[in-house]
Order: structure tokens, then sequence, then C-alpha cells
């Protein structure tokens, strides 16, 4: 099946400690994101990753690193910069790259929720 | 930058009853709006989208209508179930790879 996981669903943190979250998706989507979600808001956008090796801040990338050395990967980690880490993380995948021009469709992993303790 | 916001934060509509959600964007480079579907505990879902191009999209139930002038753009559920309850978002967009800019979503109730 194609698709986008993320793993763990659950992560629980203590506070100071840096963690990384896992996102893999077998659609050969040029494009991922990472966004944050908090209770009754919607989607924040953290980073995004048009293309292997190049990635780009979001509007909340404080606290935050990214990094995309293969194109079907997208690991957020979440440092101790981080304020306020609590929140449901989603990941998602586009085919479009840079230079593409129709394809905008944005499709998301389940989500991780992550809680410090 | 790109400006959304969706009305109304809280829906709730009778079985079978219509039910819609409007969104307002203020860039006027955008041209890619989809609509998502958010269960509980679980990532969204796109349901239904609409290029700039398009004036009104139908897929069964669901609509998406569009006024490029007025910036702003619909969501139209008819006959509603209660699986239609949920949290709906709407975007925005250009180009492709590009950054999407999500209202702050919409959660509807459908009452047996």
């Amino acid at each position: 099946d194609g698709g986008i996981t993320q793993s763990p669903k659950y992560l629980f943190r203590k506070e100071g400690q840096n963690v990384t979250l896992s996102c893999e998706q077998n659609l050969n989507h040029d494009a991922m994101y990472w966004y944050r979600q908090d209770p009754g808001q919607g989607l924040r956008l953290i980073y995004y990753s048009q293309i292997v090796n190049d990635f780009q801040k979001g509007d909340i990338a404080e606290g935050y690193s990214v990094s995309r050395e293969k194109k079907e990967s997208f690991p957020l980690t979440v440092t101790s910069a981080q304020k306020n880490p609590t929140a449901f993380y989603l990941c998602a995948s586009s085919r479009g790259g840079p230079a593409a021009f129709s394809y905008n469709e944005q499709f998301f992993g389940p989500g991780t929720r992550l809680t410090v303790l | 930058g790109e400006n959304v916001e969706q009305h109304p934060s809280t829906l709730s509509v009778q079985e079978g009853d219509s039910a819609v959600i409007k969104c307002t964007y203020s860039d006027s480079a955008s041209n890619y709006f989809p609509w998502y579907k958010q269960e509980l505990g679980k990532g969204p879902q796109l349901i239904i989208d609409i290029r700039s191009n398009v004036g009104e999209k139908k897929d069964q139930r669901i609509a998406v209508t569009l006024n490029k002038t007025a910036k702003h753009f619909s969501l139209h559920i008819t006959e509603t179930q209660p699986e239609d309850s949920a949290v709906y978002f709407c975007a925005a967009s250009w180009g492709t790879g590009n950054q999407f800019y999500f209202g702050t979503g919409t959660s509807l109730t459908v009452i047996p």
C-alpha cells in the first residue's frame, strides 16, 4: 500500500531532551511537510522540503530541525529549545517539486502525539 | 503572506440537513483550495479540492464553490449523515511544493 507513515504514534519526552519524529512516504513525492496542531487550532507549518537536500522554514520553525537526505524520509527533531512542544505533529507530502505546477494535493500521515512530562 | 479565515468554528445540523462552511483568503495569487476532513486522533484526509480556473466542483454529496473576485470559497455537504461528524479544514496555496495556509477548522456535528 502506498502512503505516509509516522512513528511513533505516541511519544513522551522529559523536559530538556531532544526527540526525533519519523516520517516516511512511498508515494514517490518530491515535497514533504511538517505541521503542528494544537487543540482547537489549525495546522501551522514548521518546515517543508521541495526536494532532497533542501528545506525551508515555515511559520514556527524555532526549536525544531529537519533533514532531507532521502526522498522518502523527512525526520523532525524537537529540540530542548522548543518551549512548548506538547502537540500533535503531522507529516504530509505532495507530488510536485519546484519544477512542477499541476499536482498540489497534500496527503497526510496519521500523526504523532508528543507529550512533555 | 496568505491569511485564511474559516467560519463557523462549530456547526451542528440535524441528519439529512445541509451544512455549509465558508473560508476567505487574502492572496490573489492563491490558485488551489483543498478541503480536509479530520477525525479524532487521525491525520486530515483530502475530501475535495478546487483550482482557480473552476467555479464549482461536486463529488456526490460534497461540493465546493469558489468566488475569485470576492476571494472566498465554501464547502457544501448535503444530506448529512452521522459519519460526516468531524473537523473540516480549508486551505489555500499557489504553485506546487509551496506552503499551504490552513483555516482554523470547523467542528461539524450531525445529530441523528
